[in-house]
Parts: C-alpha cells; sequence; structure tokens
C-alpha cells in the first residue's frame, strides 16, 4: 500500500539556518509528490510539486525540494529560515490510480529560533 | 481570484445530532475533494466528487456523506455525531479530476461534538 513518512515529528532551527524536512513515500510507479504548509489554525497551502523532469524543483517562499528515486525521497530545503515560516510541513503522494485521494505524512511541525 | 471557501468556520455540536458543512471550490474547478484532519490521526481523505458524482471514498462509515452540487459547491454531511468525529475538515479543489492534480485547499472547518 501507498505510504508517506516523515520522519522528524518537530524539529526547531535558528532564524537564518538552513533547513531540511525529511519525506520518504512507498509507491509502485511514478508518484506525484507535494509539500504543503499549514500555519495553526489554517488549510493547507501549496508549496511546491513534482509531477516529472527535472528532479529538483522550485516552490514558492523560497522552497525547494528534491525527488530521488532511488531513495524513495522528496526532501524539502530553503537556504535560510524566516520566523514566519514556523509552521507545519506535510508530504503528499498522488497517483492515477488513488481515486482522487492524496496520501499525507503525519506533518513536521517547524519552529524557528530568533 | 477568490481560493476555496468554506463555512462555517467553526461548528460545536452534541453527539447524535448531524452537523453539515459547506464549500466552495475555485471557479472553474470541478472537483471537490474531503479531508479529515483529526488530532493524533493526521490528514485523511473523505470523499472525492467530480462533475456531480461521488468518485471514491476513504474508510469512513456510511453517516459521513455528501454530494456536490450544479454549480460545483459541496456539501459534506456528518449524522449521528460522535466524539471522535471533532476535527478540522478541510475542502480542495482541483481543475481537473484526480489526486495527480493540484489540490488547492480551505481554510476549513472546525467541528467540535459535544
Amino acid at each position: 500500500a501507498q505510504s508517506v513518512t516523515q520522519p522528524d515529528i518537530h524539529i526547531t532551527v535558528s532564524e537564518g539556518a538552513s533547513l531540511e524536512l525529511r519525506c520518504n513515500y512507498s509507491y509502485g510507479a511514478t508518484p506525484y509528490l507535494f509539500w504543503y504548509v499549514q500555519s495553526p489554525g489554517q488549510g493547507l497551502q501549496l508549496l511546491l510539486k513534482y509531477f516529472s523532469g527535472d528532479t529538483l524543483v522550485q516552490g514558492i517562499k523560497g522552497f525547494e525540494a528534491e525527488f530521488k528515486r532511488s531513495q524513495s525521497s522528496f526532501n524539502l530545503r530553503k537556504p535560510s529560515v524566516h520566523w514566519s515560516d514556523a509552521a507545519e510541513y506535510f508530504c503528499a503522494v498522488g497517483a492515477y490510480n488513488q481515486g482522487g485521494k492524496l496520501i499525507f505524512g503525519q506533518g513536521t511541525e517547524l519552529s524557528v529560533k530568533p | 481570484e477568490a481560493g476555496v471557501t468554506q463555512s462555517p468556520t467553526h461548528l460545536i455540536k452534541t453527539r447524535g445530532q448531524q452537523a453539515t458543512l459547506r464549500c466552495s471550490p475555485i471557479s472553474g474547478h470541478t472537483s471537490v475533494y474531503w479531508y479529515q484532519q483529526a488530532l493524533g490521526l493526521g490528514l485523511q481523505f473523505l470523499l472525492w466528487y467530480d462533475e456531480g458524482e461521488e468518485r471514491n471514498r476513504g474508510n469512513f462509515p456510511p453517516r459521513f456523506s455528501g454530494r456536490q452540487f450544479p454549480n460545483y459547491s459541496s456539501e459534506l454531511n456528518v449524522n449521528a455525531l460522535e466524539l471522535e468525529d471533532s476535527a478540522l475538515y478541510l475542502c480542495a479543489s482541483s481543475q481537473e479530476s484526480g489526486s495527480y492534480n493540484e489540490q488547492f485547499f480551505g481554510p476549513g472547518t472546525r467541528l467540535t461534538v459535544l
């Protein structure tokens, strides 16, 4: 069965430091991969997506992610974190035969120290 | 362009009652998806509507139901409410059907069952 794992439940980084959030997926075919961000009490905002082609994808707010098929990973990165990046981040996988369903990881909560 | 809208923002019900949640997709989007975000359970897929038809449902009991109207807006109904139905219910829409397409999320309806 398809699954998404975000190994880190909570991460704290200092403002200005670099960030990497991990995401591993389990899926038989080529997945469609997404990263969403959720601020407290809010809905989900799409940061970036990978469908095919270049394995390094750029998103909004200075985020990027790299698809590594050999490692079944789609890690999210940002070179310099801002205090406003504090939120919860979700990795998700979609597919043609998944009946509209996005499968989400459990989320990683990011705290930013001043 | 207006995003996905949901109403009400908050809903408080007692056990056994019925709840109705509403969603208006982005203009031009024909697919609507419902997700439940309960504490400790993550984001779980509930239902997918496309062109007025239910296309897929997640692993939820039949008391979770809904419909999609000719204008593509959607309703989620939860009958015989139980305490564990307390959650944030998120609606998403996409321009084309299927989970390999970008899903844009609304702010959610917070349902509290007392």
